[in-house]
């Protein structure tokens, strides 16, 4: 299994400011995986990121607003710009071997 | 074309009960079928998946069953527990050819309760 880790596990943004997520595996893996989770809600892609390559977005999700960092195997950021109240979200961070894909704790945004 | 419905939406069920949950699906390039115990204020974590080459797998109290025909599957919780209380998702990922994983399509998910 992959241990994962995210930072900042929460925080109360202002509108028109931008929040990067950081991401931690404790093991190298090629893809990792952005997701958007509202309270209550299920889990809706946001892009993978795999290393050395440019980020692939979902529909709906855009670089811009969206930008990903790959630098290398272990470890991704995800930054949330101009936020708007729309963004207050959890956002998680997977990744995996093979089929099986793990789960960090998630990063709670509030944006007021 | 790349969902998966999940019901039911809620389920109550007494302590040393069975939970049943089912999802279906439409993509036949799904290959793979985990589910997932998410606690509030936790991530997602990996309960028990199959693949389509199996029509059952049991994990402790956790067995998954998969009707390959009609694009089904569900999750049975027996001996429901109290602790089990949490959300339940299941997923769906396309098939991989390497090392890499694959991008999860989740279902909407279930919130079960076990009382005690």
């Amino acid at each position: 299994s992959a241990v994962i880790s995210q930072k900042p596990s929460r925080d109360i943004c202002q509108r028109g400011t931008s929040l990067t997520i950081q991401c931690q595996v404790d093991s190298q893996v090629t893809m990792m995986f952005w997701y958007r989770q509202q309270p209550g809600q299920s889990l809706t892609l946001i892009a993978t990121a795999n290393q050395g390559s440019e980020a692939t977005y979902e529909s709906g999700f855009v670089i811009d607003k969206f930008p990903i960092s790959r630098p290398n195997l272990t470890f991704s950021t995800l930054t949330v710009s101009n936020m708007s109240p729309e963004d207050s979200s959890i956002y998680l961070c997977s990744a995996g071997y093979w089929y099986e894909q793990y789960f960090g704790p998630g990063t709670r945004l509030t944006v007021t | 074309q790349q969902q998966v419905k999940q019901s039911p939406q809620s389920l109550i069920v007494q302590k040393g009960g069975i939970s049943i949950i089912n999802c279906a699906y439409e993509n036949t390039a799904f290959d793979y079928f985990p589910w997932y115990q998410q606690f509030p204020g936790k991530g997602p974590a990996l309960l028990i998946a199959i693949r389509p080459d199996v029509s059952e797998k049991k994990e402790g109290r956790f067995t998954i069953s998969f009707n390959k025909s009609a694009k089904q599957f569900s999750l049975h919780i027996m001996d429901s527990q109290p602790g089990d209380s949490a959300t339940y998702f299941c997923a769906a990922s396309p098939s991989i050819s390497s090392g890499s994983a694959r991008q999860l399509t989740f279902g909407s998910g279930t919130q079960l309760t076990v009382l005690p």
